[in-house]
């Protein structure tokens, strides 16, 4: 237990179809962050907010679209997804200007997009 | 254009020997360094890091070594025992710049 939630940890979804997924952190956090991992690929940052507001969006597609109604909770809705948006999907979240850098990762939600 | 890198994808290792894991980056501005271990349905799980400062640095059977003149640093866990298989992953950031960039992990296997 890192101290981060997430739900659902797998989802099957349809290209027409609207989703959300959720995180939540219980560690007193004020950052938290979206990430991509594909089969074979490094994981990548899609996401990143500091005290709920967005401080960087990595080149992502409009069809994910992040919310953060607090420090605590992040969410990515989805909509009109492709087969290859089909990944682990990891949250994570950390405290701002601390010196170790280190973020807190949730277990993730498994996508599949048929 | 990939940053950091782990070339091995696998690495089997027999129980009590040492395992070690190696990373390569290429960006010179990187100033921090952490491992990062992920068991299967477990999201990655914060290991060790080491800053750009020092050479070394130990936690218990776990040490990461830093060479910056060759931007190489590797993770070596001794003795290796079998709750240590996992996938391991390297992640290098700018200190402060909070988006850390991830090799694409090794899938050690301790063997008994």
């Amino acid at each position: 237990e890192t101290g981060v939630t997430q739900t659902p940890r797998h989802l099957v979804m349809g290209m027409t179809n609207k989703k959300s997924l959720k995180c939540e952190q219980h560690l007193g956090h004020n950052a938290m962050y979206w990430y991509k991992q594909s089969a074979k690929k490094p994981l990548e940052l899609m996401f990143v907010y500091n005290f709920k507001e967005q401080t960087e969006n990595n080149s992502v597609p409009s069809r994910f679209s992040p919310e953060c109604p607090n420090s605590s909770h992040l969410f990515l809705h989805l909509h009109t997804l492709q087969p290859e948006d089909s990944a682990l999907y990891l949250c994570a979240s950390s405290q701002l200007l601390a010196t170790d850098n280190e973020q807190f990762f949730g277990p993730g939600t498994r996508l599949t997009v048929l | 254009d990939q940053q950091v890198k782990q070339n091995s994808p696998s690495l089997s290792v027999q129980e009590g020997r040492i395992s070690i894991l190696n990373c390569d980056y290429t960006n010179s501005m990187f100033d921090y360094f952490l491992w990062y271990k992920k068991y299967p349905a477990e999201g990655p799980t914060f290991l060790i890091s080491i800053s750009s400062i020092k050479d070394k640095n130990e936690d218990g059977r776990f040490t990461v070594f830093l060479n910056k003149s060759a931007k190489h640093l590797s993770l070596h866990i001794v003795p290796s025992q079998p709750g240590d298989s996992a996938v391991y992953f390297c992640a290098a950031v700018i200190q402060g710049a909070q988006k850390l960039v991830f090799g694409q992990g090794t899938r050690l296997t301790i063997n008994p």
